[in-house]
């Protein structure tokens, strides 16, 4: 059964404009919601995390956005950048236990 | 060190030959984790090592598989008699134990079995 359900499984963004990538969990036990970026042939590297007390984080062009009530988070990438052309996995997690989605694969087209 | 580290980072073999990949985690971090990820897929859990408790071996394909860690550090997992479906990359992470904490993996090990 997965834990975090996300999509798109794949995205395609013109350079300037909006990426989102959706989460949902049932388990309201999690506590840590991170997000990671993984380039081709590298491992995934944590990008941004939120807490369940905060609605909103933003890191530069990156932002979580939490909604603690519908169990979903999503993950908005501002001004896209080709460079920003990766997957990203969004993840929740409860003391040990870490839950991963099955990842979104982002395009930027310049 | 500074990351996790592992090796090798690519390893072909042949068909029904071991295979053995070493985590050598964060420097501290308690707890460390193995993942396999075939191409262009998800990241499959294999198994869980926390301090001295017994691991969770919940996600191991199939008892080919085994994985070892000595002395709280460095990990090894085994593949014994790899079989193509084996191919993918195996993840490396390690994490501190604390409510909040995230993990951090590995460049992987990229398995091809020919």
């Amino acid at each position: 059964q997965q834990q975090v359900k996300q999509s798109p499984q794949s995205l395609i963004v013109q350079k300037g404009g909006i990426s989102i990538i959706n989460c949902a969990y049932e388990n309201t036990a999690f506590d840590y919601f991170p997000w990671y970026q993984q380039f081709p042939g590298k491992g995934p590297a944590l990008l941004i995390a939120i807490r369940p007390d905060v609605s909103e984080k933003k890191e530069g062009r990156f932002t979580i956005s939490f909604n603690k009530s519908a169990k979903q988070f999503s993950l908005h990438i501002m001004d896209s950048q080709p460079g920003d052309s990766a997957t990203y996995f969004c993840a929740a997690t409860t003391g040990n236990q870490f839950y991963f989605g099955t990842g979104t694969s982002l395009t930027v087209i310049p | 060190g500074a990351g996790v580290s592992q090796s090798p980072s690519n390893k072909v073999t042949e068909k029904g030959k071991d295979v053995e990949l070493r985590c050598d985690p964060i420097s501290g971090h308690t707890a460390l984790y193995w993942y396999r990820q075939s191409l262009g897929q998800g990241l499959e859990f294999l198994i869980y090592f926390q301090g001295n408790s017994a691991p969770d071996k919940s996600g191991l394909p199939s008892d080919r598989f085994s994985a070892e860690r000595t002395g709280g550090s460095v990990s090894t997992l085994t593949i014994q008699r790899t079989q193509q479906e084996d191919s993918a990359v195996y993840l490396c992470a390690s994490s501190l134990i604390r409510a909040g904490n995230t993990i951090y993996f590995g460049e992987g090990s990229w398995l091809t079995v020919v």
